[in-house]
């Protein structure tokens, strides 16, 4: 699976949008960015995940560049509650593979300020 | 509500005294897996299973056992506990399927201190 590198941490004001990057250079062509946070110490939540397209749920939007090789989480109207470790992590599809293995990295703390 | 449980969220122990950590999931997932969080280290995948009586090493597996017997309940056994198994330890959960739904599924932890 490719490696990812991400800021270690980051401050966002409250009600303001939250942009996290990502850098995935040797990404490969069936590998997708899978977003997961976790608040303090509680197990990881998934967030978000995309192959090429943009994508956007009710928590988040991921921006992937056309040449895929990084990408931005983005929580449009950061909370307190949003203050939490996230993970890029970039992987074939989970649940094609035999381990399933995330690697979570260190991941970026996310302080969401008031 | 869809979860992944695991019991106990907090446990001591002593040195050798075999210990087990269980966990369960109400979606039918055909995959479960067990990771370990140290300071520094991220997350570390134990174990994991592909289905019923299909286990498999993750990458930090020396001192752990796990069955799977059925689809729901993934337990995690540490026969003889040292005290560089303390951690925090997760389970999670997911689907076999191809590109979509996916996402892993994770418990709340089990912080284990060994003493």
């Amino acid at each position: 699976d490719a490696k990812t590198t991400q800021p270690p941490s980051m401050d966002c004001a409250e009600g303001r949008a939250a942009n996290l990057p990502c850098n995935h250079s040797t990404i490969s062509g069936n590998e997708y960015v899978y977003w997961y946070r976790q608040i303090h110490s509680q197990g990881p939540q998934y967030i978000i995940h995309g192959l090429k397209n943009n994508e956007t749920n009710e928590m988040a939007s991921l921006i992937i560049t056309e040449d895929r090789k990084s990408s931005t989480l983005i929580l449009p109207h950061a909370t307190l509650r949003d203050t939490a470790v996230y993970y890029c992590i970039v992987r074939v599809a989970y649940g094609q593979t035999g381990a399933n293995n995330l690697f979570f990295g260190t991941g970026t703390r996310l302080t969401v300020i008031p | 509500e869809a979860q992944v449980t695991q019991n106990p969220r907090y446990l001591i122990t002593v040195t050798g005294k075999k210990l087990t950590v269980t966990c369960s999931q109400n979606m039918n997932h055909e995959y479960m897996s067990w990771y370990r969080q140290d300071p520094g280290l991220g997350l570390r995948q134990i174990y994991y299973s592909m289905n019923v009586e299909v286990t498999d090493k993750g990458d930090v597996p020396e001192g752990y056992k796990v069955s799977r017997k059925e689809k729901r309940n993934f337990p995690l056994i540490l026969e003889s506990p040292s005290p560089n198994q303390t951690s925090l330890y997760f389970c999670a959960s997911s689907l076999r399927s191809g590109a979509t739904n996916t996402e892993a599924f994770f418990g709340q932890g089990t912080r284990l201190t060994v003493v």
